[in-house]
């Protein structure tokens, strides 16, 4: 069964480093997600992209966030300069059919931030 | 805007007991979705349950939508100890976004 597929599955770096966190969707998905969750919160909505370009994004994502598809099967989020209150587990998602259809998601990159 | 809350917030049975959780939530609704999550894992789709929808079966899962109480419930039938985890409704509407409560943990007991 096709699954959503995340690396690393940690990650651990300095306070203002970049970090890149990589998910491959599911291949025939045109929808793709990503969703943070802080140790003891609840799922948070991120952002939203379609057709190459951002749909949706919460007020978390600021300009410190950025995502891109840089090829045909990898969903890239870049954290320009990590903060302490980063640290969470981030989710990628994607879905073939946008919100109608289910969401699937991947299996998350803990990033703790030091 | 839109928000899925659960009760209970800890749900403790022993196996073979049925296990339901509720789920909230504030605005009109595309669909409903539960999701399963153990602990420090990823998170698990169920079911998908229309807002058009009023009752949805997939093995021993049974979910329930009342669109005009605003209310979903999960019911897990004859648990066994690998239903442990923490189960979350997620609402979405109109934009691309789903919305999670803050989930039901169930434990149950052997």
């Amino acid at each position: 069964e096709p699954e959503v597929t995340q690396t690393p599955s940690h990650q651990v770096t300095q306070m203002g480093q970049e970090v890149i966190l990589r998910c491959v969707p599911i291949s025939n998905h045109l929808y793709f997600y990503w969703y943070r969750q802080i140790l003891g919160q609840k799922v948070e909505f991120l952002v939203s992209f379609y057709n190459n370009e951002i749909s949706e994004k919460s007020e978390i994502f600021d300009d410190q966030f950025s995502v891109e598809r840089p090829d045909g099967s990898n969903f890239t989020l870049k954290i320009r300069s990590t903060k302490l209150e980063d640290s969470a587990m981030y989710f990628c998602a994607s879905s073939s059919k946008g919100l109608t259809d289910t969401q699937y998601f991947g299996p998350g990159t803990r990033l703790t931030v030091l | 805007s839109q928000q899925g809350e659960e009760d209970p917030q800890a749900l403790s049975i022993q196996e073979g007991e049925n296990a339901t959780m509720n789920c909230s939530y504030k605005t009109s609704i595309n669909n409903l979705q539960w999701y399963r999550q153990n602990s420090g894992r990823g998170l698990v789709h169920l079911i998908l349950i229309r807002s058009n929808e009023r009752e949805k079966h997939s093995g021993r899962l049974r979910v329930t939508l009342d669109t005009s109480k605003k209310s979903s419930s999960l019911l897990i039938t004859a648990s066994r100890a690998a239903d442990t985890a923490s189960y979350f409704c997620a609402t979405g509407q109109g934009a691309q976004k789903l919305v999670f409560g803050q989930g039901t943990r169930l434990t149950i007991n052997p």
